[in-house]
């Protein structure tokens, strides 16, 4: 099946700082990636979805200034938590299909830590 | 937007036994259902899936089944294994070429006792 790759896969980072994450499509390309955050023993919320050359849309509720998704190519997407605060640590993971995609692939998450 | 609810969020069933989980779906252009398996700190795998064109899926001991009047999808477990243990989570989308945006139910703990 289609690989997705993230990374870093744990960040530790200190408040106020901002930590960069990847997500690349390895053996297709993805027109549209999309970002979740799951809390701990709760689901994935969907954040954004990353669109190729375009800007990402934003779910209500997410703030675009501080989680900041640039899609530069069409195998990479990173989202850039801006300024990050002790309620940020999260897992964050990333999804993509090819354009004939039958499912959706995921990274393998990234633990976030803001101490 | 689309809506998932799911149902038990937690599940205890003796090795051997069955397990079902339940969700139903709020839009009714929605076509596309996969059930996904997450092991703590793991990224969610795909174990089954199930478009709207189809009622029943089964895969050796799993199966989903689609009722789309009542709009909801269940998820079937048979001769439960203690490595079945894990969340699960149901999902429904309108998919489309590389559109996958997915709505998450809010999981079910599976827990199978030896």
């Amino acid at each position: 099946g289609a690989v997705v790759s993230q990374h870093p896969s744990r960040v530790i980072c200190k408040s106020g700082t901002s930590v960069k994450i990847e997500c690349r499509s390895l053996d297709f390309q993805a027109t549209t990636m999309f970002w979740y955050r799951q809390f701990p023993k709760q689901s994935l919320m969907l954040m954004a979805t990353s669109n190729e050359g375009s800007k990402a849309t934003y779910e209500q509720g997410v703030e675009k200034d501080k989680f900041l998704i640039n899609h530069a190519s069409l195998t990479l997407s990173t989202l850039t938590v801006t300024s990050a605060h002790p309620e940020d640590s999260s897992f964050y993971i990333c999804s993509a299909s090819s354009t004939r995609g039958t499912e959706a692939f995921f990274g393998q998450g990234t633990r976030l830590t803001v101490v | 937007g689309e809506n998932v609810e799911q149902h038990p969020s937690t599940l205890s069933v003796q090795e051997g036994d069955s397990a079902v989980i339940k969700c139903t779906y709020s839009d009714s252009a929605s076509n596309y259902f996969p059930w996904y398996k997450q092991e703590l700190g793991k990224r969610p795998q795909l174990i089954i899936d199930i478009r709207s064109n189809v009622g029943e899926k089964k895969d050796q001991r799993i199966a989903v089944t689609l009722n789309k009047t009542a709009k909801h999808f269940s998820l079937h477990i048979t001769e439960t294994q203690p490595e079945d243990s894990a969340v699960y989570f149901c999902a429904a989308t309108l998919s489309g070429g590389s559109n996958y945006k997915l709505t998450f139910g809010k999981g079910t703990l599976l827990t199978v006792n030896p």
